[in-house]
């Protein structure tokens, strides 16, 4: 199975400010890639496909690159909404895999 | 609007069975693959499996923790996909999500149901 690795694990910042998620494929997997946000207790929800598409709906604030191996999720300003934990998943093999997450939390 | 509702969980013992459903509405459910994903307490998303339409012959993949023991099927009539779990173990405790793939990227998710293995 392709695995996808995260990091940083977790993350704490302020609101306003600019951070990037970084999402490594053991393998290739083209531009087959997705970010979901999770808040505590809540289903996840899709914020960019095709890693770099953004999702209907989504803020855009929210972006995401990459190609191949490496990925990133960049939010440019914070806000306090912005607070959850964030999963990489990739749809390039026949098994789906998502990364381990990264929890974002308030400085 | 979109939306999935899952129901079925519940406490179960070692070694038994249980049948979760998945119930969609304001799409198009035959034309759409439909996934599992659990998430143990406090842990990360693991993908459980998933069906695809009539068109694509209702092919089925499972992930290798489950493959043999987990079946995902499908009534096109009711709008419904079910994930049938057996032989249990504690490790499969989780709450179960059921997901539609849009053209492989998951949107919208259900709210959930809690699957518990425990004597």
């Amino acid at each position: 199975a392709i695995r996808m690795t995260q990091s940083p694990s977790s993350l704490s910042a302020s609101t306003g400010d600019r951070v990037t998620i970084t999402c490594r494929a053991s393998q290739g997997i083209s531009s087959y890639l997705a970010w979901y946000q999770q808040k505590p207790g809540k289903a996840p929800k899709l914020l960019i496909y095709a890693a770099s598409t953004l999702q209907s709906g989504v803020p855009s604030r929210f972006s995401g690159s990459g190609s191949g191996t490496d990925f990133t999720l960049t939010i440019s300003c914070l806000q306090s909404e912005d607070f959850a934990t964030y999963y990489c998943q990739q749809y390039y093999s026949y098994t789906i895999t998502f990364g381990q997450g990264t929890r974002l939390e308030i400085k | 609007e979109v939306q999935l509702v899952e129901s079925g969980g519940g406490l179960v013992q070692p070694g038994g069975s249980l049948k979760l459903s998945c119930a969609a509405s304001g799409f198009t459910f035959s034309g759409s693959a439909m996934h599992w994903v659990r998430q143990a307490s406090g842990k990360g998303l693991e993908w459980v499996g998933r069906i695809r339409s009539k068109a694509n012959s209702y092919a089925t993949a499972y992930a290798a923790s489950v493959k043999g023991r987990f079946t995902i099927s499908r009534d096109d009539s009711k709008n419904t996909a079910y994930l049938q779990m057996n032989s249990l173990k504690t490790e499969d405790t989780a709450v179960y999500y059921c997901t539609r793939a849009v053209s492989a990227e998951f949107d919208p998710w259900g709210q959930g149901t809690l699957v518990t293995v425990s004597s």
